[in-house]
């Protein structure tokens, strides 16, 4: 596609509740992150996926959050047992290959509402 | 660990005058910096970078960046401000070696007419 797209747009849930959140890179691009912005906040590294190699977790706040890239294209960002302080935009990302020096191009996000 | 920050969550000038947003990082070794500017209900988008070279660097829309080593800064700026240009600006740093991208808190720029 044309940019990095994600979906849904808008989650609400109910605290407890398992939540999907999915993104499709822009195609070719071998690299995506996930980020998590609060409000008034900065973005969160959560997870890096690079190509066939073992992704980077080390900004996963627990192990309610989990991720997975299948066929190296798609994205899914699993967060189990919401709590209310997941409520965030979840945003992705995806570049065009390894280079750290490489500039991301970013979805328009997911807005995920605990209740 | 490598981190970034954004003294001023708020700028405000006037149409036509001149623009600086405020970034300083911290990393070790070579930083790769970069700012991206978030508009209303939007993805973040790129706006400029600095790898290695010239430490003036020219980006989207009419930005620059300077970078300056010895002040850890990579400061925007714009020579003439738009009311478009009103939006969420984001100052961004890794390291070299390193996956993991960090952040600024965003500094909110208003342009009015």
């Amino acid at each position: 596609g044309a940019g990095v797209s994600q979906s849904p747009s808008n989650k609400v849930t109910e605290k407890g509740k398992d939540v999907e959140l999915r993104c499709d890179p822009i195609s070719g691009h071998t690299a995506l992150y996930w980020y998590r912005q609060s409000l008034g906040q900065g973005l969160e590294f959560l997870i890096y996926f690079q190509g066939n190699s073992a992704p980077d977790k080390s900004g996963l706040p627990s192990d309610r959050f989990s991720a997975e890239r299948t066929g190296g294209s798609v994205s899914t960002l699993t967060i189990q047992r919401t709590q209310q302080e997941d409520s965030a935009v979840y945003l992705c990302a995806s570049s065009l290959s390894q280079g750290l020096y490489n500039e991301q191009f970013f979805g328009p996000g997911t807005r995920l509402t605990v209740l | 660990a490598q981190s970034v920050a954004q003294p001023e969550d708020q700028v405000n000038v006037a149409e036509g005058n001149p623009l600086t947003v405020k970034c300083t990082y911290s990393v070790s070794g070579n930083p790769y910096l970069f700012w991206y500017v978030q508009y209303p209900n939007r993805g973040l988008q790129f706006l400029l970078k600095y790898i290695t070279g010239d430490n003036l660097v020219k980006g989207s829309y009419g930005f620059e960046a300077e970078f300056n080593k010895s002040q850890t800064s990579f400061h925007l700026k714009k020579p003439s401000a738009l009311v478009s240009d009103s939006a969420l600006y984001f100052c961004a740093v890794r390291a070299y070696n390193n996956n993991d991208m960090r952040f600024g808190a965003g500094t909110r720029l208003t342009v009015k007419p």
